[in-house]
């Protein structure tokens, strides 16, 4: 089945420390997203990658930081500059539209941060 | 500044009703509007998109409605079901290429009355 993982669900983490969460995608899509959710509130854009070994800040990208070695993979790592990380991240997919926009995003099932 | 936002933060509706999610956005270059529906706890679902060179499109008991005029989408939802109840959010394009993204409205919570 084609889709996109996040891992793991739920994450716990001390302050202080940092932190890496998964976004997988076998959909074969060029572009991958992050986004983070707090309660009741929409989504802001962390980071977003159009192509692999490229990548742009989105609007809340400080003490955040992310990875696109492989087309399937985007890594994003959340620092201990962060300094309220608890969170729900999520990690979307898509691919290219037509005249150089995108398409629809397709969302992974979420990773929830929680800082202790 | 540019934005996509929403009129109501909370929809009641009852169960058989028709629902009318409304959405406001200012950027007069966007050409692709989306509607997603994200049930608690779980990343949004794709419901329906529409481009800017179409008023209204039509899928399975949902219709988006696109007034570039005064710059609003909508969501209308056919014969409420309980299984409706969820958050949902518009979104707008912006940038080409690698600075591709969507700009997400703040969601409006949609609760189903039996």
């Amino acid at each position: 089945d084609g889709g996109i993982t996040q891992s793991p669900k739920y994450l716990f983490r001390k302050e202080g420390q940092n932190v890496t969460l998964s976004c997988e995608q076998n959909l074969n899509h060029d572009a991958m997203y992050w986004y983070r959710q707090d309660p009741g509130q929409g989504l802001r854009l962390i980071y977003y990658s159009q192509i692999v070994n490229d990548f742009q800040k989105g609007d809340i990208a400080e003490g955040y930081s992310v990875s696109r070695e492989k087309k399937e993979s985007f890594p994003l790592t959340v620092t201990s500059a962060q300094k309220n990380p608890t969170a729900f991240y999520l990690c979307a997919s898509s691919t290219p539209g037509p005249s150089g926009g995108g398409d629809e995003q397709f969302f992974g099932p979420g990773t929830r941060l929680t800082v202790l | 500044g540019e934005s996509v936002g929403l009129h109501l933060p909370t929809l009641s509706v009852q169960e058989g009703d028709n629902s009318i999610i409304n959405c406001a956005y200012s950027n007069s270059a966007s050409d692709y509007f989306i509607w997603y529906k994200q049930e608690s706890g779980k990343g949004p679902q794709f419901i329906i998109d529409i481009r800017s060179n179409m008023d209204k499109r039509q899928g399975q008991r949902v219709t988006v409605l696109l007034n570039k005029t005064v710059k609003h989408l909508s969501l209308q939802i056919a014969a409420t079901q309980p299984g409706d109840s969820a958050v949902y959010f518009c979104a707008e394009n912006r940038g080409r290429g690698r600075n591709y993204q969507l700009i997400w409205g703040a969601g409006t919570k949609l609760i189903i009355k039996p």
